[in-house]
This record gives structure tokens, C-alpha cells and sequence, in this order.
């Protein structure tokens, strides 16, 4: 069981914009600690896609975003594309349990 | 570019040790960054096994350190994994990741070793 909660999917059209949820505790988002997401196309290693809540690294469309609010974090991808089919997780740093700390992850489907 | 390649047998038998190399190449393993091992049972998610800085200082996950042992070879620009007392739960994907300095974030990744554990 993930201390950090996704939904496990979701689905959009090409174009579409669709947002994914992760849901701390005061120990972890709560907290203050930066929240990162990472993308894991199928069969291949996660790659870091947006780090310290808002910020992506050279080379990630602009067309990813993170945000971070409370004890929750998001990621939005708009203008969704095929390629963009993968699992997203979310990760953070919990200071309870004195250890890094992933999502669930979630699915993501363009229909 | 910093690069990671994770190394070892993919299959270890109940009660065994696993244990991996991760070869650092673009970068040194000296640098203000932390190194990192995480692992991914088959269809879940991922999970955190825990980190070495390069004057050997480690973190572990609390639900793995009794059986974990991470440890740094600076000479060969690489660091490793034990994880002792295996069973089936262990059997996963083994990643190695940096940990980029001055934040929480894991910016890059090996490509990823599976590890079986059956007899």
C-alpha cells in the first residue's frame, strides 16, 4: 500500500487535457517536501518529468505541469498525445517514515 | 551525460543474497549527489530500497534495512547492493538512480536489472 495515492487510470482524447492526483499526509507533501513525477513508457526505466513540484527538465514539453497544494500534488498534461500513454508516479520524501516515498501510479490511456 | 548500468544474476534462491553493481559513466560518483536503488515488482509500483553518498554514508528504507547493505567503490566509479535472507517478494525489477544534489529528485536512472528468486 503507497503512503502517496493516485487514481489508478485515466483516459482522454488526443488533445484533451486530463489531470492525475496524488494525495500525502502532513508527513510528506503536508510537510513541505518536494514533490517530483516521473513517466514509465511500457517496458522501459521511469524518467524524471517534472521535478520539485513545477519544474521539468530540458528536452519535457511544455505541455506537462506540476502543481503542489496542501497535502496533494498534480500533474497536467495538455494537448494529450498518443505517445504520452504510460504510467506516471509521483514521488516525495517522508519524514515519519524517514524515506523516499512513491505513488501508486497512475495509467494513463489516450482513446 | 551522466549514465547507469545495472549489473548481477537474475536469479537467486530463496534464503540467498542478491547482490548488484551499478557502473557510473559521464560522472563522477564522488560528486555532491546521492546514489540510489529502488526496485519494481512485477505490474506494481515502485519502491525505494535506499542511497549512498560517496564518503559512504547510507539511508535505508526502515522496512528493508535490517537485510539491506549499500556500499561505494569509488576506484571503479560504482556502488552496490545486498539484500540478504530473500524470498518471492523480493523478485523485481532493480533500478539504480541518482539523486540530484540539493533536492529530493532521482534525475537519472539505469535502464533496470530483473531479479528472480526461486530455486
Amino acid at each position: 500500500q503507497s503512503v502517496l495515492t493516485q487514481p489508478p487510470s485515466v483516459s482522454g482524447a488526443p488533445g484533451q487535457r486530463v489531470t492525475i492526483s496524488c494525495s500525502g499526509s502532513s508527513s510528506n507533501i503536508g510537510a513541505g517536501h518536494d514533490v517530483h513525477w516521473l513517466q514509465q513508457l511500457p517496458g522501459t526505466a521511469p524518467k524524471r518529468l517534472i521535478y520539485n513540484n513545477n519544474n521539468r527538465p530540458s528536452g519535457v514539453p511544455d505541455r506537462f505541469s506540476g502543481s503542489k497544494s496542501g497535502t496533494s500534488a498534480s500533474l497536467a498534461i495538455t494537448g494529450l498525445q498518443a505517445e504520452d500513454e504510460a504510467d506516471y508516479y509521483c514521488q516525495s520524501y517522508d519524514s515519519s517514515l524517514s524515506a523516499y516515498v512513491f505513488g501508486s501510479g497512475t495509467k494513463v490511456t489516450v482513446l | 551525460q551522466v549514465q547507469l548500468q545495472e549489473s548481477g544474476p537474475g536469479l537467486v534462491k530463496p534464503s540467498g543474497t542478491l547482490s548488484l553493481t551499478c557502473a557510473v559513466s559521464g560522472g563522477s560518483i564522488s560528486s555532491s549527489d546521492w546514489w540510489n536503488w529502488v526496485r519494481q515488482s512485477p505490474g506494481k509500483g515502485l519502491e525505494w530500497i535506499g542511497q549512498i553518498y560517496h564518503t559512504g554514508s547510507t539511508n535505508y528504507n526502515p522496512s528493508l534495512s535490517s537485510r539491506v547493505t549499500i556500499s561505494v567503490d569509488k576506484s571503479k566509479n560504482q556502488f552496490s547492493l545486498r539484500l540478504s535472507s530473500v524470498t518471492a517478494a523480493d523478485t523485481a525489477v532493480y533500478y539504480c538512480a541518482r539523486q540530484q544534489s540539493a533536492t529530493t529528485s532521482l534525475d537519472y536512472w539505469g535502464q533496470g536489472t530483473l531479479v528472480t528468486v526461486s530455486s
